[in-house]
Formats: C-alpha cells, sequence, structure tokens
C-alpha cells in the first residue's frame, strides 16, 4: 500500500482558510491523489480529486507540487460545519491496491 | 434512495458469538468494500471485491469471511467474536478497483463486543 502520513489535528478559527497537507513520497507514474471528508457518524465522502498542480471546485482546492511527493488541501473561510476528519488516499485508477486511509486529520473550527 | 445501505447500523454481542452485517449499493458499481475503523478514526481496508471476486484480501482474522453473493451486495460474517473486533465497519463501492475510483461510503455498523 501506498501510505500517506497527515497532521493528527489541526484547529482553526470560523472564517479562515485552512491548509491540510498530506506526505505520499511513493506515489507511483499512475496515481492519483483523492481527498474524503468524514463527518461523526457518518462514513467519509469524496471532496476532491488531483494528479498534479491545482484543481478547484465548490467545495475545496488541491495543490499538489511538480514531484508530487505531498499534497495541500486548501478549505476556503472554514465554518462550524466544517469541522470533520479529511484524509487524503493515494492510488491508481486501476488494480487492487493503494487503499491507505490511515488516521486522516481532525479539523475542529472554532467559532 | 440510499446509495449504500449497510444492516444493521448498531450491533452489540457477547465475545464468542457470531455475527453478520449485509451491506446493498444500488449504484451499479462493479467494486464493493469493507473497512474497519477503530475508535482513532484510523480506517482500514479488509477486503474488496470486483464483479463477485475477491481482488483484496488484507491482513484480516479467518474468522472474518465476506461473502458476495451478486455485484450488489457484500456481507460480512464474523465468527467467534472478540473484544478487539468492537469497531465501525463500513462497507463502500466504486465503479472499478483502484484507489483513484470514487469510493461511496455506508453509515456504518457500529459493532461492540461484551
Amino acid at each position: 500500500l501506498a501510505k500517506t502520513t497527515q497532521p493528527i489535528s489541526m484547529d482553526s478559527y470560523e472564517g479562515q482558510e485552512v491548509n491540510i497537507t498530506c506526505s505520499h513520497n511513493n506515489i507511483a507514474t499512475n496515481d492519483y491523489i483523492t481527498w474524503y471528508q468524514q463527518f461523526p457518524s457518518q462514513g467519509p465522502r469524496f471532496i476532491i480529486q488531483g494528479y498534479k498542480t491545482k484543481v478547484t471546485n465548490e467545495v475545496a482546492s488541491l495543490f499538489i507540487p511538480a514531484d508530487r511527493k505531498s499534497s495541500t488541501l486548501s478549505l476556503p473561510r472554514v465554518s462550524l460545519s466544517d469541522t470533520a476528519v479529511y484524509y487524503c488516499l493515494v492510488g491508481a485508477k486501476t488494480g487492487a491496491n493503494n487503499l491507505f486511509f490511515g488516521t486522516g486529520t481532525r479539523l475542529t473550527v472554532i467559532p | 434512495d440510499t446509495a449504500v445501505s449497510q444492516t444493521p447500523k448498531y450491533l452489540v454481542t457477547q465475545m464468542g458469538n457470531d455475527k453478520s452485517i449485509k451491506c446493498e449499493q444500488n449504484l451499479g458499481h462493479d467494486t464493493m468494500y469493507w473497512y474497519k475503523q477503530d475508535s482513532k478514526k484510523f480506517l482500514k481496508i479488509m477486503f474488496s471485491y470486483n464483479n463477485k471476486e475477491l481482488i483484496i484480501n488484507e491482513t484480516v482474522p479467518n474468522r472474518f469471511s465476506p461473502k458476495s453473493p451478486d455485484k450488489a451486495h457484500l456481507n460480512l460474517h464474523i465468527n467467534s467474536l472478540e473484544l478487539g473486533d468492537s469497531a465501525v465497519y463500513f462497507c463502500a463501492s466504486s465503479h472499478a478497483s483502484g484507489g483513484a475510483n470514487e469510493q461511496f461510503f455506508g453509515p456504518g455498523t457500529r459493532l461492540t463486543v461484551l
């Protein structure tokens, strides 16, 4: 499994931008980087995916440097409802491998 | 309609018992998964099936046996339950195998072994 490393927890005040970084030193050429969000008592849900450079959707942005050994999930102007655990996952479009979620990053948004 | 459903939502049982958790997806996906999430939120893959064929079988005690009667269902049977089996178990599905394919998770089954 291609493993990832993330900070265990982060705190942020409402309205701030939050950046969560994930390290994936062993990323392979065919691997994509996918981020999931998990609210308490729910299953994780997909929020964004990228291969290189920058991807933006209505929820977040994902920044991937040229060497792709890390990635940063950026949440603009967080609100209390963004309090959740965020997981990064590295894997390819095919193949039965690369399903390492780990412990994720627990983001707590403070009023 | 719920995309990925699991039953039961809660399961409380005694050590040594045998129990099953059922999962169904109505998304037409080919691949289904079982994950275990412990109290520290560590989410670990247990099994994956693609078109009813087992493709991932991580280091899981053989007391755990998955069964896929068809592409839409993946059940998990656990024999001789132990205290360490207490966790939340998530079922998920995706269009195809491979970690880059978006996975849709069920609501989870919280298993408590007493």
